[in-house]
């Protein structure tokens, strides 16, 4: 079956440090890979994608690198924000239907 | 970017009630879904809602106890029934087109049962 797995939180960081939340996963077929975002009180918002191997999601300063060899999908920021605090989840899907499975979330707290 | 609102926000509801909650998307789409996050916890898949035929439910949800309408291609309901306070969650509806197009989420409806 499909899973993913993400490191669990949560992740303090000091404003200005350097992120990197791990997310590996396993897949039936080629999948789509996600990152979506859940700010306090709010639902949930796509961060990045890629769709195939090699490919770069990138967005407000995060990257993700689809890694096939790896089946990773790390999620990186150089310098987080206060503004960044929420929970991230990593997400894959496959075939149609587009359904997601979704990693178990990691919470970030960014400290000024 | 697809554009879904959902009705009610929150609620706070009785045992035994039920609670029917409405999604609506913008645009026309061929797949919605709907998904259940635990406090704390991840998303868990309820069941894919197909337009003209019956929902498709994930292990562990039943028709009973989660009845699904997709009426048209913008519009699907869930409704939660004979609730008891293990229902407390939020529920979030979704849509996407096919493999590899990105899924919008609601807001979400915060559910609180006593």
């Amino acid at each position: 079956g499909n899973s993913v797995t993400q490191m669990e939180g949560p992740v303090t960081l000091s404003e200005e440090a350097f992120l990197t939340i791990n997310c590996t996963y396993t897949a039936t077929g080629y999948p789509s890979l996600f990152w979506y975002v859940q700010y306090p009180g709010e639902g949930l918002q796509l961060l990045l994608k890629a769709t195939k191997a090699d490919d770069k999601g990138s967005n407000k300063g995060f990257e993700a690198t689809y890694r096939k060899e790896t089946t990773s999908f790390h999620l990186e920021k150089g310098s987080v924000q206060v503004s960044d605090s929420a929970v991230y989840f990593c997400a894959l899907s496959v075939n149609a239907g587009n359904m997601l499975t979704f990693g178990g979330g990691t919470r970030l707290m960014v400290k000024p | 970017s697809a554009v879904i609102s959902q009705k009610p926000s929150r609620d706070i509801c009785q045992r035994g009630t039920s609670l029917t909650i409405q999604c609506q998307v913008d645009s026309q789409v061929t797949m919605m879904f709907w998904y259940r996050q635990q406090p704390g916890q991840s998303l868990t898949l309820i069941a894919t809602a197909n337009q003209g035929s019956e929902a498709t439910y994930e292990s562990g949800f039943v028709i009973d106890k989660f009845p699904i309408s997709r009426p048209n291609l913008t519009f699907s309901t869930l409704t939660v029934s004979n609730m008891s306070p293990e229902d407390s969650s939020i529920y979030l509806c979704s849509s996407g087109r096919g493999q590899g197009e990105t899924q919008y989420f609601g807001p979400g409806t915060r559910l609180l049962v006593l």
